[in-house]
């Protein structure tokens, strides 16, 4: 069965610090990655998605993709307390809508 | 566009008894999706539809769960004679079918407490 694992469990990042966060997949056919964030008490947004190996930026978020290791990585620059939140890596198979969704990293970013 | 519609938002059953979750996708979204989520699992697959078809199921407690689409506008999740073991925040959440790797859009959820 296609896991998702995540680490760290828990991070603390001062604001204005770098935060990065890591998944792998142990499956070997997952084509689609994704970083979602969820606020206390709020549903799963969507972050970042990544599909192709290298590297994504998008304002402060920066996310980067080794299909060969399945791995991908999470990292927030100058962090902000609004970014205090449940970070879930998630992952999908080319013809398929199944998403598997790993545990998350809870980040609290410290004023 | 008001996104994904669950209802209700809370909900509190006693042991035994049966719990209806609702859910309205996004319009124009085919693909619709089940969790649960609770501290100590995580966000937990149940199951999934795709043009109103029942497409995987795999993640459903197969004796007491059950799940329907009987139209696009909405999707059912009932939990028949509910444990304690139930209580969870579900969520469903919708995406469009247009191309995989698609984004998820998630409802609020209902939290289910049974007593």
């Amino acid at each position: 069965q296609q896991k998702v694992q995540q680490s760290p469990e828990s991070l603390i990042v001062p604001e204005g610090g770098m935060a990065s966060l890591n998944c792998t997949s142990s499956d070997r056919n997952v084509d689609y990655f994704w970083w979602y964030r969820q606020h206390s008490g709020k549903s799963p947004k969507m972050l970042m998605s990544i599909f192709s190996n290298g590297e994504k930026e998008e304002g402060r978020f920066t996310v980067h993709l080794n299909k060969a290791s399945l791995h991908t990585s999470l990292h927030i620059r100058d962090s902000q307390p609004s970014d205090s939140a449940l970070y879930l890596c998630a992952a999908s198979r080319a013809g398929g809508y199944k998403v598997v969704f790993g545990s998350g990293t809870r980040l609290l970013v410290s004023p | 566009n008001a996104g994904v519609i669950q209802t209700p938002r809370h909900k509190v059953t006693g042991k035994g008894q049966e719990a209806t979750l609702w859910c309205e996708p996004i319009s124009g979204h085919s693909a619709v999706f089940w969790y649960r989520q609770t501290i100590v699992q995580g966000l937990e697959f149940l199951t999934y539809f795709r043009n109103q078809a029942p497409i995987d199921d795999s993640g459903m407690p197969k004796e007491r769960f059950s799940a329907q689409m009987p139209n696009q506008s909405h999707s059912t999740l009932k939990i028949q004679s509910t444990q304690p073991q139930d209580s969870a925040v579900y969520l469903c959440a919708s995406s469009p079918l247009g191309g995989q790797g698609a984004e998820q859009f998630f409802g609020p959820g209902t939290r289910l407490t049974v007593l």
